[in-house]
C-alpha cells in the first residue's frame, strides 16, 4: 500500500456503544491526526500525535481516545457514541516538520443511531 | 478566537477563470494552504503559501498577503472535474491548521 489507509469505510452504529476507526500509514510520517467533518463546518481535529508515543488534544476531544503504539497506526476509539458523533473521520499524517503538509486517508463515514 | 472566511458557493463557466478568496484571523501563522476536495472523498494538497506574493502550479496559482490577513486561489481554464470543494487552512503559532468551512465550486459547460 502506499499512503494513508482507514477503516471501516462506513459503519452504523447504535448509540451506547464503543467504536474503533482503524488508520493506517505507510510514509513513515512522524505526525498523525484525526478530524471530523460536519456539512456548513471546517474539518475540526479532535487529537492528535506528534511522534509515536504522544498524543495531545485537538479542538473537539470530548467523547474520544486515541494511542500511537508505532509509527504506522493511530486508531480513534469512541468509548460510548453519541448521535452528535455522526460525521465523517478523516485521519491524515505529515512528515512532523513544522511546516509538513498533510496527507488524508479515504475517511470513515459514521452513523450513530 | 481563530477564523477563517471562504465564501460558501461560487459559479463559473467552463473555460473561464475563478479566483476563490480567503482571510484569516489566527494566533500566529506557519503558513497557508489550500485544498481540493471532490464530493465524497478526502481533501487533497494543491498549494502552500509561507511568503508574501504569487505561487503558480500550472492551472492553479495562490496568492499571500500576510498584513491583510488574505489569500487567494485563481483556476485559470476552467474544467468541469474542477468542480469541487476549495479548503483554505492556516497553520497557527502551535502548528495547528485551522481550516475555512470551504468553498463548494460549481464550474457550468
Amino acid at each position: 500500500i502506499a499512503g494513508i489507509t482507514q477503516a471501516p469505510t462506513s459503519q452504523i452504529l447504535a448509540a451506547g456503544r464503543r467504536m474503533t476507526l482503524r488508520c493506517t500509514q505507510d510514509m513513515r510520517h512522524n505526525a498523525m491526526y484525526w478530524y471530523r467533518q460536519d456539512l456548513g463546518l471546517g474539518l475540526r481535529l479532535i487529537h492528535y500525535s506528534n511522534t509515536a508515543g504522544t498524543t495531545g488534544k485537538g479542538e473537539v476531544p470530548d467523547g474520544y481516545s486515541v494511542s500511537r503504539a508505532n509509527t504506522d497506526d493511530f486508531p480513534l476509539t469512541l468509548a460510548s457514541a453519541v448521535p452528535s458523533q455522526t460525521s465523517v473521520y478523516f485521519c491524515a499524517s505529515s512528515d512532523g516538520t513544522g511546516l509538513g503538509t498533510q496527507y488524508f486517508g479515504p475517511g470513515t463515514r459514521l452513523l450513530v443511531l | 478566537g481563530q477564523n477563517i472566511d471562504q465564501p460558501t458557493e461560487m459559479t463559473a463557466t467552463e473555460g473561464a477563470i475563478v479566483q476563490i478568496n480567503c482571510t484569516y484571523q489566527t494566533s500566529g501563522f506557519n503558513g497557508l494552504f489550500w485544498y481540493q476536495q471532490h464530493a465524497g472523498e478526502a481533501p487533497t494538497f494543491l498549494s502552500y503559501n509561507v511568503l508574501d506574493g504569487l505561487e503558480e502550479k500550472g492551472r492553479f496559482s495562490s496568492f499571500l498577503s500576510r498584513s491583510k490577513g488574505y489569500s487567494y486561489l485563481l483556476l485559470k481554464e476552467l474544467q468541469m472535474k474542477d468542480s469541487a470543494s476549495y479548503l483554505c487552512a492556516v497553520k497557527d503559532s502551535n502548528y495547528q491548521l485551522i481550516w475555512g468551512a470551504g468553498t463548494k465550486l460549481i464550474i457550468k459547460p
